[in-house]
């Protein structure tokens, strides 16, 4: 079976950093992607990781450590428009196929 | 910037009718997906679409659903006796190339309430 396991909710504060984990067991892999879900909106991307270590793009990081089957998406400088569902997605096979989502952690941003 | 629009954006259906949901994908990408996720709960793979026929395809896409790209644009999920328990946002997806890194590119969803 496929398992993804992410927080269901989180809270931040403005202007803070917030790290958001992301622990996987699945029957293969070929990458670990993150989306952006606001309510009741389209999933965006935001990142794809395949090999271990960082990937930083502008204020939102991602790392993945495929040994430990464990990913985190570190957002800096929260504003209030990050609050939003965050998706933690791994694609089990190789090439364009499926992705499996866990169930979203649900970012507050407070003032 | 290009996007995936879907067609319509809620629609309510009584069970056991037949209802087509409708995507126009990114025009220059060739794999195709429909996703559903019920209210509070996580995103499900329905199926997959490349070179004019179903490449993979859930336990939930039974039956009951089918897909079809009519012509060069648009990509349909009907699902063929709704029951209550389709009820859910459904979103289309494209991406543009078969490579793993490859990310889909979400549409709007549309969102179907079985009554």
């Amino acid at each position: 079976g496929q398992n993804i396991d992410q927080p269901t909710e989180m809270t931040a504060t403005e202007g803070a950093i917030v790290q958001i984990n992301c622990t996987y067991q699945t029957s293969g892999f070929n990458g670990l992607f993150w989306y952006q879900q606001h309510a009741g909106e389209a999933p965006t991307f935001l990142s794809y990781n395949v090999l271990d270590g960082l990937e930083e793009k502008g204020r939102f990081s991602s790392f993945l450590s495929r040994s430990k089957g464990y990913s985190y998406l570190l957002l800096k400088e929260l504003q209030m428009k990050d609050s939003a569902s965050y998706l933690c997605a791994v694609r089990p096979s190789p090439g364009n196929t499926p992705l499996v989502f866990g169930k979203g952690t649900r970012l507050s941003v407070i003032a | 910037e290009p996007e995936v629009t879907q067609t319509p954006s809620h629609q309510v259906t009584q069970m056991g009718q037949e209802v087509i949901l409708r995507c126009v994908p990114i025009s220059n990408h060739l794999y195709f997906y429909w996703y559903r996720q019920i209210l509070g709960q996580k995103v499900e793979f329905l199926v997959s679409f490349y070179n004019n026929e179903i490449s993979e395809k859930s336990e939930i896409f039974d039956d009951q659903f089918s897909v079809e790209r009519p012509d060069g644009s648009n990509f349909t999920l009907k699902i063929r006796s709704t029951k209550l328990e389709d009820s859910a946002m459904y979103f289309c997806a494209s991406s543009a190339s078969g490579r793993s890194g490859t990310e889909a590119f979400f549409g709007q969803g549309t969102r179907l309430t079985v009554v």
